[in-house]
């Protein structure tokens, strides 16, 4: 159980361009879904908190009209990246939990290199 | 603020133990996650520790201290598929966010 898929895996797009990344909790309500970014040799660094139904929570320095999230339903995320530059090449990794619980499960993350 | 130091990185021996490191300071604590990543790859749920003390759970173990805001992860037997990045993550009080240390390169070496 607790499993959490992202699409795409990989993408590649030109400078310039906007990329849509889905976060699905595949057999759990996800009442809580987290955007991180990852850089090489690096943590993961949180982006921003969604809880369904509502605008999500951006950490500072985040900007929250490059990095569109929208958690229509309790079980999917959406992570656009809007005017994509090569400085946002990145692991995008969600993560989804539910109810009070303090774990996160992660989906499988998604490689976007911006050229 | 959050604050999570842990080593960079690590070498232990095929069949060693190895203990890796993490002191947190957070505002407030409800729990230190210990979660392991292999290149390339989303972090993997190893432990969770709310509670001082040990915890075992097969070859890995983790131990807390909230008065010294310290814990520790322990591995057995270590094998080469051991080789990975292990993740210290700490909840602040009045969150369910995780603040990620910068991970704790270990390789295995025969």
């Amino acid at each position: 159980g607790a499993v959490v898929s992202q699409h795409p895996s990989r993408v590649i797009c030109k400078s310039g361009t906007s990329v849509k990344i889905e976060c699905r909790s595949l057999d759990f309500q996800a009442t809580t879904m987290f955007w991180y970014r990852q850089f090489p040799k690096q943590s993961l660094m949180l982006m921003a908190t969604s809880n369904e139904g509502s605008k999500a929570t951006y950490e500072q320095g985040v900007e929250k009209d490059k990095f569109l999230i929208n958690h229509a339903s309790l079980t999917l995320s959406t992570l656009t990246v809007t005017s994509a530059h090569p400085e946002d090449s990145s692991f995008y990794i969600c993560s989804a939990k539910t109810g009070s619980s303090y774990e996160q499960y992660f989906g499988p993350g998604t490689r976007l290199t911006v050229t | 603020g959050q604050n999570i130091d842990q080593p960079t990185e690590m070498t232990a021996t095929e069949g060693a133990i190895v203990q890796i490191n993490c002191t947190y300071q957070t505002s407030g604590f409800n729990g230190l996650f210990w979660y392991q990543q292999h290149a390339g790859e989303a972090p993997t749920f190893l432990s969770y520790n709310v509670l001082d003390g040990l915890e075992e759970k097969g070859r890995f173990s983790s131990f807390l201290s909230r008065s010294k805001g310290y814990s520790y992860l322990l591995l057995k037997e270590l094998q080469m598929k051991d080789s990975a990045s292990y993740l210290c993550a700490a909840v602040g009080a009045g969150s369910y966010q995780l603040t990620f240390g910068k991970g704790t390169k270990l390789s295995v070496i025969p």
